[in-house]
């Protein structure tokens, strides 16, 4: 059963315009949501997360809104950049669960075009 | 180091036989974390540990899995009697604790069962 889930293998945009990822979650007792940057060779690396008390959090290019009762969040980049070709995953957390194991969905591959 | 040590980065074993993966967390981290990334699959949790409490063993896919954590530092994780299905990018993260999900992940091993 995959508690999170994005259902989009990979998404291809032109460089300038906006670059939307999408996730949704299951589980109610979700209440931590991050995006994770993975580069070929690489592991991922951190990007931007939100809590569950709020909607929407910016972090310069990227935006992640959260709609709970949808059970979905997105990440917006914008301007995107081809520096932004990588896998990106969404992960989701229980902070009143006895640990910060963290769920991922399967990635999606976000290609920029110049 | 500044960062998770993953090795080897690369491993090709025959079926049947034994490996070893081995993971440096952050220095000061006390909450390591093994991952699992198969083809076309998200991150799959295995086991995690925080300090000197009981590991969180609840990912493992089977007994052939096992893991230790000598002197709350190094991770190693054992894979006995390779089978196939166990190829996979094994993904190593630490973090600062419990409710920390700041998780800093090591680059990876490939494992490629023959």
């Amino acid at each position: 059963d995959q508690q999170v889930k994005q259902n989009s293998p990979s998404l291809s945009v032109q460089e300038g315009r906006i670059s939307i990822l999408n996730c949704d979650y299951t589980n109610s007792m979700f209440d931590y949501f991050l995006w994770y940057k993975k580069y070929p060779a690489e592991g991922p690396t951190f990007l931007i997360s939100i809590s569950s008390i709020k909607d929407k959090n910016e972090d310069g290019r990227f935006t992640v809104f959260l709609n709970k009762s949808a059970k979905h969040l997105s990440l917006h980049i914008v301007p995107s950049q081809p520096g932004d070709s990588a896998v990106y995953f969404c992960a989701a957390g229980d902070r009143g669960g006895a640990n910060s194991k963290l769920t991922f969905g399967k990635g999606i591959t976000l290609s920029v075009r110049p | 180091g500044a960062g998770v040590s993953q090795s080897p980065s690369n491993k090709v074993t025959e079926k049947g036989k034994d490996v070893e993966l081995r993971c440096d967390p952050i220095s000061g981290h006390t909450a390591l974390y093994w991952y699992r990334q198969s083809l076309g699959q998200g991150l799959e949790f295995l086991i995690y540990f925080q300090g000197n409490s009981a590991p969180d063993k609840s990912g493992l896919p089977s007994d052939r899995f096992s893991a230790e954590r000598t002197g709350g530092s190094v991770s190693t994780l054992t894979i006995q009697r390779t089978q196939q299905e166990d190829s996979a990018v094994y993904l190593c993260a630490s973090s600062l604790g419990v409710l920390s999900y700041g998780y800093t992940f090591g680059s990876g091993t490939r494992l490629t069962v023959v």
